[in-house]
């Protein structure tokens, strides 16, 4: 079956770059998605890179796709204590036809500090 | 102001007693879902719509029944809560059902089950 794993946990200093890495299972995702959720609230998508794309850059967030690996990585710049969040991983699986699946990650708590 | 609301945001019950869980949105998505999102365990699927009058199981369904009478309201009925009902839930919409992955979600529901 599907399934997307991420690190639980972690911690960086204000400024620093931060990485938050993820791994899927499944070969046929068409797309991969980034969500952040902060303390709260629901969530929020922050990016998505479609899989025939190696790396999407968008301002201090940058997306990098190893299919071969099946690894999605996120890397925030200059990490501010405003990125304190919880951040999955998800991607879309296609079973055929118009249906469409998001599987998400168990999600990493990236927690900022000052 | 494009959103999905949700209600009640926070509730405390009894097991047993009969509760619903509205979800509302007004972006004239066809869309809609509710996830529950447990420590550890990320965000699983419940129920999803794919339009009025069409709905189908997530992952865990167990429990939960779900309509879609109207396009922009998908309620989540529990019949019988027990207490591993306990939990954060989200409801989420998106506008094509083909790319189901652009999730916009509610601010969420925390429930629990005494």
């Amino acid at each position: 079956g599907e399934d997307v794993e991420q690190s639980l946990f972690l911690s960086v200093r204000e400024g620093d770059s931060s990485v938050i890495n993820c791994t899927y299972t499944d070969s046929s995702s068409t797309y991969l998605y980034w969500y952040k959720q902060e303390p709260g609230a629901g969530l929020q998508l922050l990016t998505y890179i479609f899989s025939n794309m190696d790396m999407k850059q968008d301002q201090r967030l940058t997306v990098l796709l190893n299919k071969k690996d099946k690894h999605l990585s996120l890397r925030i710049a200059d990490t501010q204590t405003g990125d304190s969040a919880i951040y999955f991983c998800a991607e879309t699986v296609n079973y055929g036809g118009a249906t469409n699946k998001l599987i998400f990650g168990t999600g990493t708590l990236l927690a900022v500090q000052p | 102001e494009a959103q999905v609301t949700q209600n009640p945001r926070y509730l405390i019950t009894v097991t047993g007693k009969k509760l619903t869980v509205t979800c509302s949105q007004n972006m004239n998505h066809e869309y809609m879902s509710w996830y529950r999102q447990d420590p550890g365990l990320g965000l699983r699927q419940i129920y999803y719509s794919m339009n009025v009058e069409v709905t189908d199981k997530g992952d865990v369904p167990e429990g939960y029944k779900v309509s879609r009478k109207e396009k922009r309201n998908f309620p989540l009925i529990l019949e019988s809560p027990s207490p591993n009902q306990t939990s954060l839930y989200f409801c989420a919409s998106s506008a094509v059902s083909w790319n189901t992955g652009e999730l916009f979600f509610g601010e969420g529901s925390r429930l629990t089950v005494l």
